[in-house]
């Protein structure tokens, strides 16, 4: 079957860090670019970073750039994604998500998502 | 970035019924890059359609999308039960991928 897992997420105070793992199974996994989205509580889905198949290209939205770091392993086809300096404002469910065939951007698997709370 | 508004927010009817969804964007998508996603409580976002008309593998032939541009639609011929959720645009022609606010579809 294939599908992502992700890990990782926990209560954290504002300005600490936090790492999170997204482990695929069941896909040729450094064929694909994969991404990070988030949802906080009652909103919709934000696109927070990406990386190719490689891990040579990464991309991040302008509300993580600097804090986050995305990057991934494909000898142990997982995803990774460390947070520093976290806010408030990031305190949402964290989904892992894989990019489509025909493009990268539109994402065709998702995880079941880790909730990352920020708060004191 | 290209901010999508959805209407309407939500949108009350009976199972059988059509439901049509609209997604609006501030400028144009390109190459009609929108996607619609479909998601549960307690579940993550499931891919419907792509490329603005593409059904994703397995999406039953009552989902189907439309438009170009800004003016995008998703549209549930007949609503079956399993259809009642939140549904969600995305653009993805042009970095950073954005999503709408969503429309929830809730029995009347």
């Amino acid at each position: 079957e294939v599908q992502l897992l992700e890990s990782g997420g926990d209560l954290v105070q504002p300005g600490g860090s936090l790492r999170l793992a997204c482990a695929a199974s069941g896909l040729t996994f450094s064929t694909y670019t994969l991404s990070w989205v988030r949802q906080a509580p009652g909103k919709g889905p934000e696109w927070v970073s990406g990386v190719s198949g490689s891990g040579g290209y990464t991309y991040y939205a302008d509300s993580v750039k600097g804090r986050f770091t995305i990057s991934r392993d494909n000898s142990k086809n997982t995803l990774y994604l460390q947070m520093n300096s976290l806010t408030v404002d990031d305190t949402a469910v964290y989904y892992c998500a894989k990019a489509g065939v025909y493009a990268t951007g539109y994402f065709d698997l998702w995880g079941r998502g880790t909730l990352v709370t920020v708060s004191s | 970035e290209i901010v999508l508004t959805q209407s309407p927010g939500t949108l009350s009817l009976s199972p059988g019924e059509r439901a049509t969804l609209s997604c609006r964007a501030s400028q144009s998508v390109s190459s009609s890059y929108l996607a619609w996603y479909q998601q549960k409580p307690g579940q993550a976002p499931g891919l419907l359609i792509y490329g603005a008309s593409r059904r994703a593998t397995g999406i039953p032939d009552r989902f189907s999308g439309s438009g170009s541009g800004t003016d995008f639609t998703l549209t549930i011929s007949r609503l079956e039960p399993e259809d009642f959720a939140v549904y969600y645009c995305q653009q993805y022609g042009s970095s950073p991928w954005t999503f709408g606010q969503g429309t929830k579809v809730e029995i009347k």
